[in-house]
């Protein structure tokens, strides 16, 4: 089948480092995107992964690796708008269909 | 602002009812998504529309179905509504960059089954 793991919760510290880990498991891998969303808002893009490395935006970073069906999401120099749940996504383009899976997505709480 | 309508912002309608939800693309995108989001299925993929023709298909079922017309505006269409179809709609639409395809996410349909 088709699925994508990422952690429910995550707790970090205003002005540290966070990873957000996500595994997926697909027929036909084809691009694995991170998604930003806000309280009562619509979800954002972030960063896309078509091949395997280190993709680097700002201070938002995503990594891929195609071998081990991995990727993540890194945040440097956290601050307090940070705060939201950010969502991993892989287009599955298998012999029979096209989808576009979505994880339960990562609920990022920073402390001060 | 994403550049991505969406209508209307909210929704109240009975069980059994059928309801029409709109979305305008960014100018030039020529895909169009569908996704709902419930707080306990996550954001689950609908249907895919590019330059009218459907592209792509998700979970949707048999009840809801949805097109893309020649403007590229879509309309999603929900019928016999049920109390679980309560949920937040979203619309989306795409730009491929040599196979990067970034999603512009619209605000939202809230939809309320009563």
């Amino acid at each position: 089948g088709q699925s994508l793991e990422q952690p429910s919760e995550v707790t970090a510290v205003e002005g540290a480092i966070v990873q957000i880990n996500c595994t997926y498991q697909t027929s036909g891998f084809y691009g694995l995107s991170w998604y930003q969303q806000h309280d009562g808002g619509a979800p954002t893009f972030l960063s896309y992964n078509g091949l395997d490395g280190l993709e680097e935006t700002g201070r938002f970073s995503s990594f891929l690796s195609r071998s081990d069906s991995y990727g993540y999401l890194l945040l440097q120099e956290l601050q307090m708008k940070d705060s939201a749940s950010y969502f991993c996504a892989v287009r599955d383009r298998g012999r029979r269909d096209d989808k576009i899976i979505f994880g339960k997505g990562t609920r990022l709480h920073i402390l001060p | 602002d994403s550049g991505v309508t969406q209508t209307p912002k909210h929704l109240i309608t009975a069980t059994g009812q059928r309801v029409t939800l709109r979305c305008s693309p960014r100018s030039g995108d020529l895909s169009v998504y569908w996704y709902q989001q419930s707080l306990d299925q996550g954001l689950q993929f609908l249907i895919q529309y590019y330059n009218g023709e459907e592209r792509a298909k998700g979970n949707i079922l048999e009840r809801f179905s949805a097109q893309q017309f020649p403007d590229l505006h879509s309309e999603l269409n929900l019928s016999s509504l049920e109390l679980g179809d309560s949920a937040l709609y979203f619309c989306a639409s795409s730009v491929d960059r040599g196979g990067q395809e970034t999603q512009y996410f619209g605000p939202g349909t809230r939809l309320l089954v009563l």
